[in-house]
């Protein structure tokens, strides 16, 4: 099975701050990779799918980035609403699908 | 409007059963992918079962044995029949549409909670 690694695991920034978060998959998974937000008490929130594509209504201040095993997220100016756990998930053609583990953005 | 409702979970004993439910409504549940996702109090995400539109279906290894998925065409439902049940299946299960070009989880219902304790 693929396995999703994220780092960090959790961040301190503050509003307008770059938030960068990491996901690498133990092999390569081509650009099968979606990006989720998740707050306390709330059922996920899809941002980014295909590694890189803009979800319907998403801000673009979120952006995805990677292929092959290595991908990025990126919140260009954290906004007060984005604090929150994103979690990376590989949903290459063939499951199992697996998730990372999360990184909590916690305000600094 | 695309809706997943998820009903059927409380507490049950180890080694018990449950049967949940997603009723979805803005789409048809028998032409997409549909998939069911766990979370363990205080924990991260667990992908747990799909089923694609054609039929076949897939689990994962924590689960594989004990769970099945299935659907009803005509009642637009989505189902996870739970057996063997054991504390560490305790979570929030939340069931999800997987668009079917890129497979990312699109539609989420809010989550229903399984409690495994005797």
């Amino acid at each position: 099975d693929i396995q999703m690694t994220q780092s960090p695991s959790s961040v301190s920034a503050s509003v307008g701050d770059r938030v960068t978060i990491t996901c690498r998959a133990s092999q390569g998974i081509s650009s099968w990779l979606a990006w989720y937000q998740q707050k306390p008490g709330k059922a996920p929130k899809l941002l980014i799918y295909a590694a890189s594509s803009l979800q319907s209504g998403v801000p673009s201040r979120f952006s995805g980035s990677g292929s092959g095993t290595d991908f990025t997220l990126t919140i260009s100016s954290l906004q007060p609403e984005d604090f929150a756990t994103y979690y990376c998930q590989q949903a290459n053609s063939f499951p199992p699908w697996t998730f990372g583990q999360g990184t909590k953005v916690e305000i600094k | 409007e695309v809706q997943l409702v998820e009903s059927g979970g409380g507490l049950v004993q180890p080694g018990g059963s449950l049967r949940l439910s997603c009723a979805a409504s803005g789409f048809t549940v028998s032409s997409n992918y549909m998939s069911w996702v766990r979370q363990a109090p205080g924990k991260g995400l667990e992908w747990v079962s799909v089923i694609y539109s054609g039929g076949s279906t897939y689990y994962a290894d924590s689960v594989k044995g004990r769970f099945t998925i299935s659907r009803h065409n005509s009642k637009n439902t989505l189902y996870l029949q739970m057996n063997s049940l054991r504390a560490e299946d305790t979570a929030v299960y939340y069931c999800a549409r997987a668009n079917k070009r890129w497979l990312q989880l699109d539609y989420w219902g809010q989550g229903t909670l399984v409690t495994v304790s005797s």
